[in-house]
């Protein structure tokens, strides 16, 4: 089955980065996008960006241009997402989460398990 | 960037209970629409997908619903299971992808 599995939680001090990771199985990696979604405490769904496993194209959300980078390992179907300069705003359950789409629109399954990342000094 | 909003923010039911929610998009989005749940401590995942079509191995008493700027979640019979958070996302210009900011379902 299509599974998406994701690296064990951080704890990270203001102005450090971190690098989580985003194991996927069950197709082939290449043929689909990757997003990373993350939500802070007791909050909503934040989009954080996209990656294209195929060519290594991204495209980033505005408010994270700059800290975030998205990379992929098309040899071991992992996805990564490094966020620099960390702070205590940025903690936060990161996911990652498949694109799948048809011949009017597209959305996100599945998704992998969630990466608590705490921002603490 | 298309702002999404639902309503209401949060709603409290009984169990067999007819549940409906709304996702209004700033601007038309077509059928661009999803729908997905969240259980406390765990991934969202796709309940509805292009505005109206069910996810494999989703119940068919969730429906989805709408065009343009206007959208519904229905649960024709609330079951226990179902108490969680709802999030719309349209898909119309992605990226950026935008969510709803979530209905919150419990037990009254």
């Amino acid at each position: 089955q299509v599974q998406l599995v994701q690296s064990g939680g951080e704890v990270k001090k203001p102005g450090a980065s971190v690098k989580v990771s985003c194991k996927a199985s069950g197709y082939t990696f290449s043929n689909y996008g990757i997003s990373w979604v993350r939500q802070a405490p007791g909050q909503g769904l934040e989009w954080m960006g996209w990656i294209s496993p195929y060519n290594g194209n991204t495209n980033y959300a505005p408010k994270l241009q700059g800290r975030v980078t998205m990379t992929t390992d098309t040899s071991t179907s992992t996805a990564y997402m490094e966020l620099s300069n960390v702070r205590a705003d940025d903690t936060a359950v990161y996911y990652c989460a498949r694109g799948a789409w048809n011949n009017w629109g597209n959305w996100f399954d599945p998704w992998g398990q969630g990466t608590l990342v705490t921002v603490s000094s | 960037d298309i702002q999404m909003t639902q309503s209401p923010s949060s709603l409290s039911a009984s169990v067999g209970d007819r549940v409906t929610i709304t996702c209004r998009a700033s601007q038309d989005i077509s059928t661009y629409l999803n729908w997905y749940q969240q259980k406390p401590g765990k991934a969202p995942k796709v309940l509805i997908y292009t505005a109206s079509s069910l996810q494999s191995g989703v119940p068919s008493r969730f429906s989805g619903s709408g065009s343009g700027t206007d959208f519904t979640l229905t649960i024709s019979s609330l079951q226990p299971e179902d108490f969680a958070t709802y999030y719309c996302q349209q898909s119309y210009t992605t990226p950026p992808a935008t969510f709803g900011p979530g209905t919150k379902v419990d037990i009254k």
